[in-house]
């Protein structure tokens, strides 16, 4: 199946920094790439539609300015959380699907645990 | 928007014995109906999907039932083992649009 690689997978930031989280699509061109959410024994939650070349679409209640993403290439999206805090903290997983096989199937990154302190 | 509605939250059986965990949707357009497994820690890992022009799909002991015109679609585990004791999620999405997920189920397999 198509690869898709996150990175960092773990990462510690101190308040008020900003931490910039890659996702990749190794073997396949991603147009559309997802952004999830997840805190500690909950679901996935979708927190924004990363478009290559336009703006990302955000899920209602998800701060844009406060969680910037890039998606300039048709392998690469950033999901940066800005001024974090610790109520940021949570496990940030990334998903793509490779269109160009008309594969509905969604491919995801490892995941990213951050931790503000 | 698509709404996920998944139970149990948590389930424990006896290895060797049937799981069975439910998901309703919200939205008559989703077409796609993955379940996936994850490890704490881990990614989500794709177990067995179904699309909405079938009604039932196996994968050994794995099965998922889909009811369109009830809008809900199951998971079923036959002869349970240890190592399928994780979390499980159930997802509906349009196509390759954006994937709602359940509430997930802790699964625990008893020895």
């Amino acid at each position: 199946g198509a690869v898709v690689s996150q990175h960092p997978s773990r990462v510690i930031c101190k308040s008020g920094t900003s931490v910039k989280i890659e996702c990749r699509s190794l073997d396949f061109q991603a147009t559309t790439m997802f952004w999830y959410r997840q805190f500690p024994k909950k679901s996935l939650m979708l927190m924004a539609t990363s478009n290559e070349g336009s703006k990302a679409t955000y899920e209602q209640g998800v701060e844009k300015d406060k969680f910037l993403i890039n998606h300039a290439s048709l392998t690469l999206s950033t999901l940066t959380v800005t001024s974090a805090h610790p109520e940021d903290s949570s496990f940030y997983i990334c998903s793509a699907r490779d269109y160009g096989r008309g594969n509905t199937e969604a491919f995801f990154g490892q995941g990213t645990r951050l931790t503000v302190v | 928007g698509e709404n996920v509605e998944q139970h149990p939250s948590t389930l424990s059986v006896q290895e060797g014995d049937s799981a069975v965990i439910k998901c309703t949707y919200s939205d008559s357009a989703s077409n796609y109906f993955p379940w996936y497994k994850q490890e704490l820690g881990k990614r989500p890992q794709l177990i067995i999907d179904i699309r909405s022009n079938v009604g039932e799909k196996k994968d050994q002991r794995i099965a998922v039932t889909l009811n369109k015109t009830a809008k809900h679609f199951s998971l079923h585990i036959t002869e349970t083992q240890p190592e399928d004791s994780a979390v499980y999620f159930c997802a509906a999405s349009q196509g390759a649009q954006k994937l709602v997920f359940g509430q997930g189920t802790r699964l625990t397999i008893n020895p």
